[in-house]
């Protein structure tokens, strides 16, 4: 069955320290990925997909298809990184959350 | 991100009634979605729709009832409302595929914040 997740619920970290959000998958075919973003009292936004190999904001993911892990990393933390992270998959039509991972960036 | 818009933003009901969440986007998407944010969970879908007059559920429709006359206009009902339905609820809008990949992401409504008590 597809699933995602996230296993750290809460990460915090110091200003200019790495971040590593991490997401595991579960899924039969060839996975589409995506991370997303909930900033305090703002709706959820595109951060980045796997497809695109794109940086968002200083932030990365690659897509590791024998660990089955879509990471998001960013090498320095900003106080404006405090936020939720959803990884996704989308299966079908629909996307299936992780239950997300809290970013707090202490200064 | 204005597209898309979810009425009421906040509502407080008592449990057996039924209350109903609206749900607009002006970008023609064809489908559209509804999640609830419970801490823990993450985001859980309700139904979706890939178009007018076709709806689908998702991991959790219990209690949920949706319908889609209008391609801009996808309400969800909670039919006899229940404390374990206070949420936060997202209205989420998508274009379509194209050449059998997703062509686009979803983009989502401010939510709702619903408390049943």
């Amino acid at each position: 069955a597809q699933r995602v997740t996230q296993p750290e619920k809460l990460l915090s970290v110091f200003k200019g320290a790495p971040v590593e959000l991490k997401c595991n998958y579960s899924y039969s075919g060839s996975p589409e990925l995506f991370w997303y973003v909930q900033y305090s009292r703002q709706r959820l936004q595109l951060l980045l997909r796997h497809i695109s190999r794109e940086s968002i904001k200083g932030f990365t993911a690659d897509l590791n298809k024998g660990e089955t892990s879509f990471h998001l990393k960013k090498p320095f933390a900003q106080e404006e990184d405090s936020a939720m992270y959803y990884c996704a998959l989308n299966h079908g039509n629909k996307l299936v959350f992780g239950a997300g991972t809290i970013l707090r960036v202490k200064s | 991100d204005a597209g898309i818009t979810q009425s009421p933003r906040y509502k407080i009901t008592e449990t057996g009634r039924q209350v109903t969440l609206m749900c607009h986007q002006t970008w023609s998407h064809s489908y559209m979605f509804w999640y609830r944010q419970d801490l823990g969970h993450g985001l859980r879908l309700i139904y979706y729709s890939a178009a007018a007059d076709i709806t689908d559920k998702g991991e959790v429709p219990d209690g949920y009832v949706v319908s889609r006359s209008k391609t801009e206009n996808f309400p969800l009902t909670l039919e006899s409302a229940t404390r374990s339905q206070t949420s936060v609820y997202f209205c989420a809008s998508r274009q379509g595929r194209a050449g059998g990949r997703v062509k686009d992401t979803q983009y989502f409504g401010p939510g709702t914040r619903l408390t049943v008590l």
